[in-house]
């Protein structure tokens, strides 16, 4: 299976900008790059996905490299309620969808 | 709406006994995932199911887990002759799956059940 590799943690201050990497240099042209993220005593919650192009939803913004084999997170005014652990996965896009997260990056907000 | 919801919360057991832990998806989802997170570590993959299909059970750690799945909507997981090293966070996700979910196989997770296992 394709891995991510993730910083172990993060800082930033709130109301700022935060930009999450990832790497993922043996992704395949099935893999659906997934983010999730854990606030404490709480199980995961999905952020974003996505396959080629960037993308945006309410919470976040995705932004692919043109190769693949990165990715970035974008928080773009973060807040104390964003200090989590954030998962980065390849997902295929068929069949099961077994999450499998490993350590992800801390996220400290700092006020 | 309602959410993913999972009892007990918290549940501690003497080592030996046996455990079930509830986890009741979101109406209409037809996949259903069980897994555990230990204390400090990722996300450990237990057993999906996926509407009458045969369960994938490739994660389940040893013939003292078993799950079953009701109706296609609520589900249990049993834990056999506890052990210590059984303790953790049981986890339950639902999604939909296919066309109707656009393809993001987006999981919606419970707040989970934490066993201890004394």
């Amino acid at each position: 299976d394709a891995k991510t590799t993730q910083p172990n943690s993060m800082e930033s201050n709130e109301e700022e900008p935060v930009h999450l990497p990832c790497n993922h240099s043996t992704i395949s042209g099935t893999d659906y790059i997934h983010w999730y993220r854990q606030l404490p005593s709480q199980g995961p919650e999905y952020v974003i996905h996505g396959l080629t192009s960037n993308v945006n939803n309410r919470m976040a913004s995705l932004a692919i490299a043109e190769d693949r084999k990165s990715s970035t997170l974008i928080l773009h005014r973060a807040t104390l309620r964003d200090a989590a652990v954030y998962y980065c996965i390849l997902l295929t896009f068929f069949g099961n969808e077994k999450l499998t997260f490993g350590t992800g990056t801390r996220l400290t907000i700092i006020p | 709406g309602a959410g993913v919801s999972q009892s007990p919360s918290n549940k501690v057991t003497e080592k030996g006994k046996d455990v079930e832990l509830r986890c009741d998806p979101i109406s209409g989802h037809t996949a259903l995932y069980w897994y555990r997170q230990s204390l400090g570590q990722g996300l450990e993959f237990l057993i999906y199911f996926q509407g009458n299909s045969a369960p994938d059970k490739s994660g389940l750690p040893s013939d003292r887990f078993s799950a079953e799945r009701t109706g296609g909507s609520v589900s249990t997981l049993t834990i056999q002759r506890t052990q210590q090293e059984d303790s953790a966070v049981y986890l339950c996700a639902s999604s939909l799956v296919g066309p109707l979910a656009g393809f993001s196989y987006e999981q919606y997770f419970g707040p989970g059940t934490r066993l201890t296992v004394t």
